[in-house]
């Protein structure tokens, strides 16, 4: 699996839009990007998933330049239960033993009044 | 259609116990993966189970066992705990047509006194 690489940490205030940014320079042709959402003490929540150019969903956003060796995910006005880490994972999308899922040490968000 | 359930919630075991964890799947998913998280070393994968297959391991001691039944049920096993075992153990599914999706239970905080 592409290794990923994002920012350890991020500070907001509520009303502000969050970009994450995520580096995956290796890539693989059949690789999906997806990100998830973690609150403390809780399992890790799916938010969205692309392969290029955007992906809206009604929770978040994410940019996939034509070179796909970074994406970034998009939190529109933020409020304080955004308040999370969020993961950065590319893989095969289809089945197989390549489906195995790595989790990074992800990006704490903290969101401020 | 319910969520991935995993049981206990909460256990507190003693130096040299063993524990035995549980995690029912979404219906239809058929790959589990159990995963280890603490403060330090934040989410870390210990290994997945498709069709009662384990198809994928972590880098963990063979302590940390498990198995997956005909139902896709999994159960995982941890003996001779050490201090070190204490963490949120999560339990996640998915599903062969949307690999990178993986639904995540709410997890066992194990406690190792």
């Amino acid at each position: 699996l592409a290794k990923t690489t994002q920012p350890i940490s991020m500070d907001s205030y509520e009303g502000q839009e969050v970009n994450i940014t995520c580096s995956h320079n290796n890539i693989a042709t059949n690789d999906y990007i997806t990100w998830y959402q973690q609150f403390p003490s809780q399992g890790p929540r799916f938010i969205i998933q692309g392969y290029k150019t955007k992906v809206t969903n009604e929770v978040a956003s994410l940019f996939i330049p034509a070179d796909r060796k970074s994406s970034t995910l998009s939190l529109p006005r933020v409020s304080l239960s955004d308040t999370a880490v969020y993961y950065c994972l590319v893989g095969d999308q289809y089945g197989g033993s390549q489906g195995n899922l790595i989790f990074g040490k992800g990006t704490k968000l903290s969101v401020k009044p | 259609k319910a969520g991935v359930t995993q049981t206990p919630r909460y256990l507190i075991k003693t130096r040299g116990q063993q524990v035995t964890l549980s995690c029912s799947p979404i219906s239809g998913h058929r790959s589990v993966s159990w995963y280890q998280q603490t403060p330090g070393q934040g989410l870390q994968f210990l290994f997945e189970y498709f069709s009662e297959t384990q198809r994928n391991k972590g880098n963990f001691p063979g302590r940390f066992s498990g198995r997956q039944f005909s139902n896709s049920r999994s159960e995982m096993n941890v003996s001779t705990l050490e201090l070190g075992d204490s963490a949120l153990y999560l339990c996640a599914s998915r599903s062969v047509e949307k690999n990178t999706e993986a639904f995540f239970g709410q997890g066992t905080r194990l406690t190792v006194v």
